[in-house]
């Protein structure tokens, strides 16, 4: 069975501080994604890695970096957390074109 | 213009009827679509991929795909409370990588 693991599943951070997610698949995968879901607005990309060290933007980037140092690990960055970024993370990882399998997701809260 | 459009529900079905959802995404080079169920508290698991024209069909689950409209949906015969749940559409929008873009979300109700 194909296994995404993230870090945590809950955490409380305070304004201003940095903040890792780490995420981390055991099947080998080329495609990793971190995600946003926040209520009515679905699921939005944050960035998306196709190989290692190689890193995508998706549609909502600021704020955030990530680092993919490692085939099998993706790191989502909250460089300075602000209120706006409480939210659940998802990962997800794929094989080339097929389909994506997520984590258990984190829920941040920033206070 | 969103690339992936759902209907954010909720759609209510009596158990038994058949449910039927649709997506509407706009890159006409996209190749790959998935349908995930996602329970409240849950993350999202796949239920169907659909790659060409036409139906497939997987159980009580059909996808149907018609890329000249730009159109994709999933039919769930049968409806059980259990399959009440949010389903997502997601949709490969990368050329030469995959990049996965996700509509919001219908929610299903189906009462007993």
């Amino acid at each position: 069975d194909v296994k995404v693991t993230q870090s945590s599943r809950y955490l409380v951070k305070r304004t201003g501080e940095k903040v890792f997610l780490e995420c981390v698949q055991d099947m080998d995968h080329e495609n990793m994604f971190w995600y946003r879901q926040d209520p009515g607005l679905g699921l939005r990309l944050i960035y998306f890695s196709y190989d290692v060290k190689m890193k995508e933007k998706g549609d909502i980037p600021e704020g955030y970096s990530v680092s993919r140092e490692k085939k099998e690990r993706f790191s989502l960055i909250l460089e300075s957390a602000s209120t706006n970024q409480t939210s659940m993370y998802l990962c997800a990882s794929s094989s080339l074109e097929t389909e994506a399998f997520f984590g258990q997701g984190t829920r941040l809260t920033v206070v | 213009q969103k690339e992936v459009e759902q209907n954010s529900g909720p759609l209510s079905v009596p158990e038994g009827a058949i449910a039927s959802l649709n997506c509407t995404y706009s890159d006409r080079v996209s190749q790959s679509f998935f349908w995930y169920r996602q329970y409240s508290g849950k993350s999202p698991e796949l239920i169907m991929s659909i790659y060409s024209n036409g139906d497939k069909e997987d159980g009580r689950f059909t996808a149907q795909l018609n890329k000249a409209s730009q159109y994709v949906s999933l039919l769930i015969r049968d409806s059980q409370p259990s399959d009440s749940a949010t389903y997502l559409c997601a949709v490969n929008v990368g050329t030469g990588f995959q990049k996965l873009v996700f509509g919001t979300g219908t929610r299903l109700l189906v009462s007993p």
